[in-house]
């Protein structure tokens, strides 16, 4: 099992919708979260830390349920701009430890 | 500012050679990372330093080794390059420990072994 899953997807949406992307970890001493956005072909950047009691950015919300051990990202309002890998990144404990999930590709359509 | 820099942008190799990849940062960040990302996939840890003359082993760090000379530099030897490390490799710097702060990445470098 890896540690780090995610809908695989693709996610193939209208713009103006609303989508959500899962993230499981099987680490339960993971101390931090968060989701980085990754263009075709580019460097991961990212997108949102997500707190113990859920945080939300403009159309960007993210969720943290840490008795299932269960991440979201729920992007409202979709744009084209968008469209692009999703990643799910946790810390293993207080170190520098991260892992990645596989990502969710999301492609938003006029 | 160039942020984090990465050299080559694409390269090459037959089984055997030794290359290094050289990443470079004017973020004046202690923390730098070295990943790699297969098709597919996320990134995997290969090293990390927490500062000039530190370097500490990730999650895959079989067929590589780092140096850290100075705050700006941390370079990536492959010794022996297999089909194996056929990747695109990222570079990644942070401010402070990196489980509370942003990592910020260099643009990868796409390596070929053949």
């Amino acid at each position: 099992r890896k540690e780090v899953e995610q809908d695989p997807g693709p996610f193939n949406v209208p713009e103006g919708a609303t989508v959500a992307f899962n993230c499981t970890y099987s680490n339960s001493a993971s101390q931090s979260f968060f989701w980085y956005r990754q263009d075709c072909r580019k460097e991961p950047k990212l997108l949102m830390s997500v707190y113990s009691s859920g945080n939300e950015d403009g159309r960007f919300t993210a969720q943290l349920n840490r008795a299932s051990q269960y991440i979201s990202l729920l992007i409202r309002d979709s744009k084209l701009s968008d469209s692009a890998t999703y990643l799910c990144v946790v810390n293993r404990g207080n170190n520098n430890d991260m892992r990645f999930g596989a990502g969710t590709r999301l492609t938003v359509k006029p | 500012n160039a942020g984090v820099t990465q050299t080559p942008k694409f390269r090459i190799l037959k089984i055997g050679q030794s290359m290094t990849l050289q990443c470079t940062q004017d973020m004046n960040h202690n923390y730098m990372y070295w990943y790699r990302q297969d098709p597919g996939m996320g990134l995997k840890l290969i090293y990390y330093s927490v500062g000039a003359g530190i370097t500490d082993k990730g999650e895959v760090p079989n067929g590589y080794n780092v140096s850290r000379s100075t705050t700006e530099d941390f370079p990536l030897r492959l010794e022996l390059a297999a089909p194996s490390q056929t990747s695109v490799y990222f570079c990644g710097t942070a401010g402070t420990l990196v489980a509370y702060n942003e990592q910020f990445f260099g643009p990868g470098t796409r390596l070929t072994v053949l």
